[in-house]
C-alpha cells in the first residue's frame, strides 16, 4: 500500500500570508504512460464533504481561486495558498488515486494566526 | 447537475448488517470508478472501497471480507453492503466519483453529503 504523509499536522498563518502544506508518498504516483501524477488535494470545511481543489498534482479544479496551487512530482508534493483568506480555514488532505487502496494523508488543519 | 446522494445510515448493533445507497444524477455510475470513503468522528478520511467501470472491486484491509461494493446500472446507484459491523466502523460514509477528464481519471468529484453509521449496543 502507498502511505501518504502530510506535514505539518496543523498550521497557523496570518491573513494575507502564504500557507504551505507538504505531502509525501511512499511510492511514486506518476504514471509513465501519460506523465500524470495521480495526486489530488482536497479541502474540507467543518460539517462539509471534501472538495476537490487540485488534481494531477498541479491542475486547479474549475472555480477554485488561483491563490491555490499545487506542485511536485513522483513522491513529493506541495499545496500552496499564496495569500490566506478567512474562508480558507479548513482541513486539507492529499490523496493518491494511482493504485488501490487509494490512500489519504492524515490531514493538515489550517487556522488563522 | 452532477450529484450524489447517500442514504441508509443509522444506528446498528455490533455484528449487524446495513446497506448504504448512493444515487447518482447527471452522469452514469457504470462508466466511472466509484468509491466509498469514510470518516470516523473527529478523524481523517479513510478510503474504503472502489468499483471500476469494468466491474472489478477492491477494498481496504480494514473491511475486506465484511463489506461488498456493488452497483445497479438500471437505477444508476452505488451500494455498500456492510456485514459483521464493529464499533470502529462508526463513521460518516461518503460516496465519490473518480471523475474522468477526457479519458484520464482526475480526482474524486463530486462527493455526496455523507450518511452516518453508528455501531453501538
Amino acid at each position: 500500500d502507498i502511505v501518504m504523509t502530510q506535514s505539518p499536522d496543523s498550521l497557523a498563518v496570518s491573513l494575507g500570508e502564504r500557507a504551505t502544506i507538504n505531502c509525501k508518498s511512499s511510492q511514486s504516483v506518476l504514471y509513465s504512460s501519460n506523465n500524470k501524477n495521480y495526486l489530488a488535494w482536497y479541502q474540507q470545511r467543518p460539517g462539509q464533504p471534501p472538495k476537490l481543489l487540485i488534481y494531477w498534482a498541479s491542475t486547479r479544479e474549475s472555480g477554485v481561486p488561483d491563490r491555490f496551487s499545487g506542485s511536485g512530482s513522483g513522491t513529493d508534493f506541495t499545496l500552496t495558498i499564496s495569500s490566506l483568506q478567512a474562508e480558507d480555514v479548513a482541513v486539507y488532505y492529499c490523496q493518491q488515486h494511482y493504485s488501490s487502496p487509494y490512500t489519504f494523508g492524515q490531514g493538515t488543519k489550517l487556522e488563522i494566526k | 447537475e452532477v450529484q450524489l446522494v447517500e442514504t441508509g445510515g443509522g444506528l446498528i448493533q455490533p455484528g449487524g448488517s446495513l446497506r448504504l445507497s448512493c444515487a447518482a444524477s447527471g452522469f452514469t455510475v457504470s462508466s466511472n470508478y466509484m468509491s466509498w470513503v469514510r470518516q470516523a468522528p473527529g478523524k481523517g478520511l479513510e478510503w474504503v472501497s472502489v468499483i471500476y467501470s469494468g466491474g472489478s472491486t477492491f477494498y481496504a484491509d480494514s473491511v475486506k471480507g465484511r463489506f461488498t461494493i456493488s452497483r445497479d446500472n438500471s437505477k444508476n446507484t452505488l451500494y455498500l453492503h456492510m456485514n459483521s459491523l464493529r464499533a470502529e466502523d462508526t463513521a460518516v460514509y461518503y460516496c465519490a466519483r473518480d471523475r474522468l477528464v477526457g479519458s484520464l481519471r482526475g480526482g474524486f468529484d463530486p462527493w455526496g453529503q455523507g450518511t452516518l453509521v453508528t455501531v453501538s449496543s
